[in-house]
């Protein structure tokens, strides 16, 4: 157990809808990165946040946005979903950002578009 | 793009038996780390290695890098059925703010 947290574990929206993911991050850590994962595949870098601010972006459209509160949880949004947004995502907390710190993953939330 | 690609992409072996597993990377990095993941639950750190290191070991596992070569490899040894999971190497990207995954490694243990 990693002390990171994401709700729901699974949910299904249908093909236009609207979902907002969240993420408890571990205690202490001020730094949350959200990823995607499709089936088969290696997690995809969505965006991080800092802080409360978006702290880098991967290659991502901007439907896809997210926000970090002052207690550093953090929510994932996705409008208009499409298919292929169906997979497992994952947020990671660390303690700050960069690249030398290590991220604690939680368990995922199973995405389904149908 | 990928940074990371593993090496296989699938292995089975049976109780008791090494796994090695490879990654291979393209550009320069200043550390690599070692995840693994069972059943499409949430990933499990096993080892960060640093780009001046060339091995570390953590209880049965191995870790290598040669950065001359851009690889690095994860040994298990005298493996058990509850290894049977995916692997995936992770590197910094060239924007230093998160990490790469390549696709992994499925990795099933027999019994």
């Amino acid at each position: 157990e990693t002390g990171v947290t994401q709700s729901p574990t699974h949910l299904i929206k249908t093909r236009g809808q609207q979902v907002t993911l969240r993420c408890s991050s571990q205690s202490g850590h001020n730094t949350v990165s959200w990823y995607q994962q499709a089936l088969g595949q290696g997690p995809q870098f969505i965006f991080q946040y800092y802080r409360e601010e978006e702290n880098g972006r991967g290659n991502f459209p901007p439907r896809f946005s997210g926000l970090q509160f002052p207690n550093y949880s953090s929510e994932l949004n996705v409008n208009a979903l499409e298919l292929d947004d169906s997979a497992l995502y994952l947020c990671a907390s660390s303690l700050a950002s960069g690249i030398l710190n290590e991220q604690f993953f939680g368990p995922g939330t199973r995405l389904t578009v149908l | 793009s990928q940074q990371g690609e593993e090496d296989p992409q699938a292995l089975s072996i049976q109780e008791g038996e090494n796994a090695t597993m490879n990654c291979s990377y393209k550009t320069s990095i200043n550390n690599l780390q070692w995840y693994r993941q069972n059943s499409g639950r949430g990933l499990v750190h096993l080892i960060l290695i640093r780009s001046n290191e060339r091995e570390k070991h953590s209880g049965r596992l191995r870790v290598t890098l040669d950065t001359s070569k851009k690889s690095s490899s994860l040994l298990i040894t005298a493996s058990r059925a509850a290894d049977t999971a995916s692997y995936f190497c992770a590197t910094d990207s060239n924007y230093g703010q998160n990490f790469v995954f390549g696709p992994g490694t499925r990795l099933s243990v027999l019994p």
